[in-house]
């Protein structure tokens, strides 16, 4: 499986904007960029996921190097509520079967300070 | 919606013991895994089912089993308890493959195992 870093934690102030990178030099052509997040004591939740373009939701911006081997996760203003541990993670375009499945790394633990 | 729902939240086992853990979703969704996370660490698949009847092993199945009788509920089994099993457990549901919605995993808010 296609393996990504990151660096383990990184420290924002509130209300500024946080990059949060990710390598994933291994990148296959058929491979999605996902990114979860989970807050203290709770489920992961779905924060975003693109192939090639950048991406933007209402969550957050997903921008996408062209050669795909890295991608950044941009929240554009920190809230102290975004303080969790951020997992960049490959996955398969066939989402049916064992490429439905998700391979969780240690992720970033963000830091919000206020 | 209730999304997907774990019971219970918390519980402790002795070595040895048995106990199902149980994970609901009220969404439809034909495909359902299970997760433990360790301390300081990502998740890790279980077991998995892409519908009614239908199971596999995931990275970490031995000491576990799951059955799929309903496309609602997806139990895991702890078959006899072990202290290496201490860990949090999320359940997660999504839409199956070529639904628009596919690419989201809805995950349970977790059920917290010691095994003493």
């Amino acid at each position: 499986d296609a393996k990504t870093t990151q660096p383990n934690s990184m420290e924002s102030n509130e209300e500024e904007p946080v990059h949060l990178p990710c390598n994933h030099s291994t990148i296959s052509g058929t491979d999605y960029i996902h990114w979860y997040r989970q807050l203290p004591s709770q489920g992961p939740e779905y924060v975003i996921h693109g192939l090639t373009s950048n991406v933007n939701n209402r969550m957050a911006s997903l921008a996408i190097a062209e050669d795909r081997k890295s991608s950044t996760l941009i929240l554009h203003r920190a809230t102290l509520r975004d303080a969790a541990v951020y997992y960049c993670i490959l996955r398969d375009e066939d989402y049916g079967g064992s490429q439905g499945n998700l391979i969780f790394g240690k992720g970033t633990k963000l830091s919000v300070k206020p | 919606n209730a999304g997907v729902t774990q019971t219970p939240k918390f519980q402790v086992l002795k070595t040895g013991q048995s106990m199902t853990l149980q994970c609901a979703q009220d969404m439809n969704h034909e495909y359902m895994s299970w997760y433990r996370q360790d301390p300081g660490m990502g998740l890790r698949l279980i077991h998995y089912s892409v519908g009614a009847g239908i199971t596999d092993q995931g990275e970490v199945p031995n000491g576990y089993n799951v059955s799929r009788s309903t496309t609602e509920d997806f139990p895991l089994r702890l078959l006899s308890a072990a202290p290496s099993q201490t860990s949090v457990y999320f359940c997660a549901s999504s839409p199956p493959s070529g639904d628009p919605s596919s690419y989201e995993q809805y995950f349970g808010p977790g059920t917290r195992l010691t095994v003493t």
